[in-house]
C-alpha cells in the first residue's frame, strides 16, 4: 500500500496564480484532511471531509477551496495565491469515528512558495 | 475550544539517557490524545494514542506516554534515547464528540539526542 500520497512535492507560484494540490489514499479511509504547517505554529486544519461529496471548513479556510469527488482523493485549490500561503501542506486520512480508530495518517507534504 | 501546549521548543538529551517531552491539554470532556513524530522533510508519523484505559500507553520505537487527568498532561517518554530519535514531536488532542476526528496540534518540540 502506498498510504497517503501528495502531488506535487514542490511548487513555486507567483502572486495571483492558481493551483491544485492532489491527495490520494489507498486505505479506504472515510475522512480526509488538509493542514498547513508553519514554523512555530504546528499544524492547522484548513478543510476536511467526512465522506465523498462532503467538505467542511477547518481552522484556517480562507483563500482555499476543496473537493472530494471520489472517496480516495481530496483536492486543495488556491484560486489566487498570496505570499501568506507560503507553507508546507499536509494531507491526512483516517477511518470514521465508528471504527474506534482515531489516528490520522499523513502524506509526505507539499512545499509551496508564493513570490 | 480545545488546545495543546508543548512548553519546550527543544529538548536536549544524551544518548542512553531517559527523555521526556512535555504536553498539556485543554478539552471539554474526556480527551483523546496522540503523539506524532516528524523527521526532516517527511510527513507526520503516528507514535501512540490514549483513548481510555491504562494511563501508561506504549507505542512505536520504544516510546510511551503517561496520561495524567488531574494535571491535564500527556508527557512522552523513552527510557533510553537514541541519536535516531532526533526529530520534531507533536502532541495532539481530539474532543470526544463530533463526527470528524479533528485534531488540534501543539506547536511541536524538537528533540536533539547527542552522543
Amino acid at each position: 500500500n502506498a498510504g497517503v500520497t501528495q502531488t506535487p512535492k514542490f511548487r513555486v507560484l507567483k502572486t495571483g496564480q492558481s493551483m491544485t494540490l492532489l491527495c490520494a489514499q489507498d486505505m479506504n479511509h472515510e475522512y480526509m484532511y488538509w493542514y498547513r504547517q508553519d514554523p512555530g505554529m504546528g499544524l492547522r486544519l484548513i478543510h476536511y471531509s467526512v465522506g465523498e461529496g462532503t467538505t467542511a471548513k477547518g481552522e484556517v479556510p480562507d483563500g482555499y477551496n476543496v473537493s472530494r469527488l471520489k472517496k480516495q482523493n481530496f483536492l486543495l485549490g488556491l484560486e489566487s495565491a498570496a505570499p501568506s500561503q507560503t507553507s508546507v501542506y499536509f494531507c491526512a486520512s483516517s477511518y470514521s469515528v465508528w471504527s474506534g480508530s482515531y489516528e490520522q495518517y499523513f502524506g509526505p507534504g507539499t512545499r509551496l512558495t508564493v513570490t | 475550544a480545545q488546545s495543546v501546549a508543548q512548553p519546550e521548543d527543544q529538548v536536549n538529551v544524551a544518548e542512553g539517557n531517559p527523555l521526556t517531552v512535555k504536553c498539556t491539554y485543554s478539552v471539554s470532556g474526556n480527551p483523546y490524545l496522540f503523539w506524532y513524530v516528524q523527521y526532516p522533510n517527511r510527513g507526520l508519523q503516528f507514535l501512540l494514542k490514549y483513548i481510555t484505559g491504562d494511563n501508561l500507553v506504549k507505542g512505536s520505537y520504544g516510546f510511551e506516554a503517561e496520561f495524567n487527568k488531574s494535571q491535564t498532561s500527556f508527557h512522552l517518554k523513552k527510557p533510553s534515547a537514541l541519536v535516531s530519535d532526533s526529530a520534531l514531536y507533536f502532541c495532539a488532542v481530539r474532543a470526544p464528540t463530533g463526527t470528524a476526528s479533528k485534531l488540534t496540534f501543539g506547536t511541536g518540540t524538537r528533540l536533539q539526542v547527542t552522543l
